[in-house]
């Protein structure tokens, strides 16, 4: 069962658009809300994380939007390039286990 | 700084037969999780070790096992290899464990098993 679902799978966006990834999740238990950035050939990298007592999170052109009520949370990418290419995934912790989404390939189209 | 690193890259093995996995944490950081990542999909929990124990493991097979070592480098070792364990194995090191510390992951080891 997928403890974390994301959305959309894929996105493709004009570049200085807005970029939009949406992710739910279920077990109240999470209690950190990261999000990671995976470049072809690479592991995944910590791009920006949130704490479930925080409603948004900003840092540069990245804000993590947070509905503790509605159990969802979203990823917005401001002023989106071309190098921001990649996928994208929404994990949540808990249990000293770290849950990921299903990730986003995003394309951003000069 | 060395981030984490993982050896081998690429493997390609046949079923049934026996492959260890390496990882080099970045240096001071204690803990040390793995991940399988199946091509098209996020990374599932496999392990997670601090200070040479093991502290989590997520929902695989007993073919699947790890160890780390007093300088916290780990292995993960696998037997009697599927097809469907063809993944990337990624590799997270942590200062601590638990959810206030954050990960770094490696570029990970491509294993093929035909």
């Amino acid at each position: 069962q997928q403890q974390v679902k994301q959305s959309p799978q894929s996105l493709i966006v004009q570049k200085g658009g807005i970029s939009i990834i949406n992710c739910a999740y279920e077990n109240t238990a999470f209690d950190y809300f990261p999000w990671y950035q995976q470049f072809p050939g690479k592991g995944p990298a910590l791009l920006i994380a949130i704490r479930p007592d925080v409603s948004e999170k900003k840092e540069g052109r990245f804000t993590i939007s947070f509905n503790k009520s509605a159990k969802q949370f979203s990823l917005h990418i401001m002023d989106s390039q071309p190098g921001d290419s990649a996928t994208y995934f929404c994990a949540a912790t808990g249990a000293n286990n770290l849950f990921f989404g299903t990730g986003t390939r995003l394309t951003v189209i000069p | 700084d060395a981030g984490v690193t993982q050896s081998p890259t690429h493997l390609i093995k046949t079923r049934g037969q026996h492959v260890t996995l390496r990882c080099s944490p970045i240096s001071g950081h204690k803990s040390v999780s793995w991940y399988q990542q199946v091509l098209g999909q996020g990374p599932q929990f496999i392990f997670q070790y601090y200070e040479k124990e093991e502290r989590g493991r997520g929902n695989f097979p007993d073919r699947f096992s790890a160890r780390q070592f007093p300088n916290y480098s780990s292995e993960l070792n696998v037997n009697a290899l599927l097809l469907g364990d063809s993944a990337l194995y990624l590799c997270a090191s942590s200062f601590g464990y638990g959810t206030t510390y954050e990960q770094y992951f490696g570029p990970g080891t491509r294993l093929t098993v035909t």
